[in-house]
């Protein structure tokens, strides 16, 4: 079946740009996380939903950064007026539920120049 | 704070001999845990995972774990190591907290395989 798809696979913006990062989790799927992977480090974790709700948000490293879940599938994160610290790869994973292996997409790999 | 510690940041291996990534956790009860691997340009996939139960946990691709509570380790092992192996690995525990549950990922170890 299908897996988890992220799109765009690449994003190049300018500084100060907002940029929009989509997740398509695996059908039925009803927890999803978005984490970011900087250069030689490891996974950071931003958010996770359950369902349309997100009730940790502790990851978020500014108010800059914002995400939402519609219908509980697809999800959105959005970064506004982006800084070259933004530049990495946005994991998106799902699960069918909290305490289950994640599935990851391939992600999007972000530069701001 | 929960943690999870990766000691050895790169490991280089011959293609045949065994292998044993290590990986320390921080956590007053046992977590979930897991090894996942990332490939170039790939996203993570699950090698194994443990939840509870017996210790020694096999998974794809010919790779173990085992669990030791005592030393709060989840030590990843693979007798005989293939080329097509050379990948980063990435250790993750499963916490609870304020009722539900966090994953926190090592920063991995990259590994080499010499032909």
């Amino acid at each position: 079946g299908a897996g988890v798809s992220q799109s765009p696979s690449n994003k190049v913006t300018e500084k100060g740009k907002d940029v929009e990062l989509r997740c398509d989790p695996i059908s039925g799927h009803t927890a999803l996380y978005w984490y970011r992977q900087s250069l030689g480090q490891g996974l950071e974790f931003l958010i996770y939903f359950q369902g349309n709700s997100a009730p940790d948000k502790s990851g978020l490293p500014s108010d800059r950064f914002s995400a939402e879940r519609t219908g509980g599938s697809v999800s959105t994160l959005t970064i506004q007026r982006t800084q070259q610290e933004d530049s990495a790869v946005y994991l998106c994973a799902s699960s069918p539920g909290s305490r289950n292996e994640q599935y990851f997409g391939p992600g999007t790999r972000l530069t701001v120049t | 704070a929960q943690s999870v510690t990766q000691p050895d940041i790169h490991i280089t291996v011959s293609e045949g001999a065994s292998l044993e990534l290590r990986c320390n956790y921080s956590y007053g009860a046992t977590p979930y845990l897991f090894w996942y691997v990332q490939s170039p340009g790939q996203g993570l996939q699950l090698l194994l995972k443990y939840f509870s139960g017996d210790t020694l946990v096999q998974g794809i691709k010919g790779f173990e774990a085992e669990f030791k509570r005592s030393q709060s380790s989840f030590n990843l092992r693979k007798p005989s190591v293939h080329w097509s192996d050379a990948a980063e690995y990435f250790c993750a525990v499963g916490v609870l907290g304020s009722g539900t549950y966090k994953y926190i990922f090592g920063t991995g170890t990259r590994l080499k395989v010499l032909a």
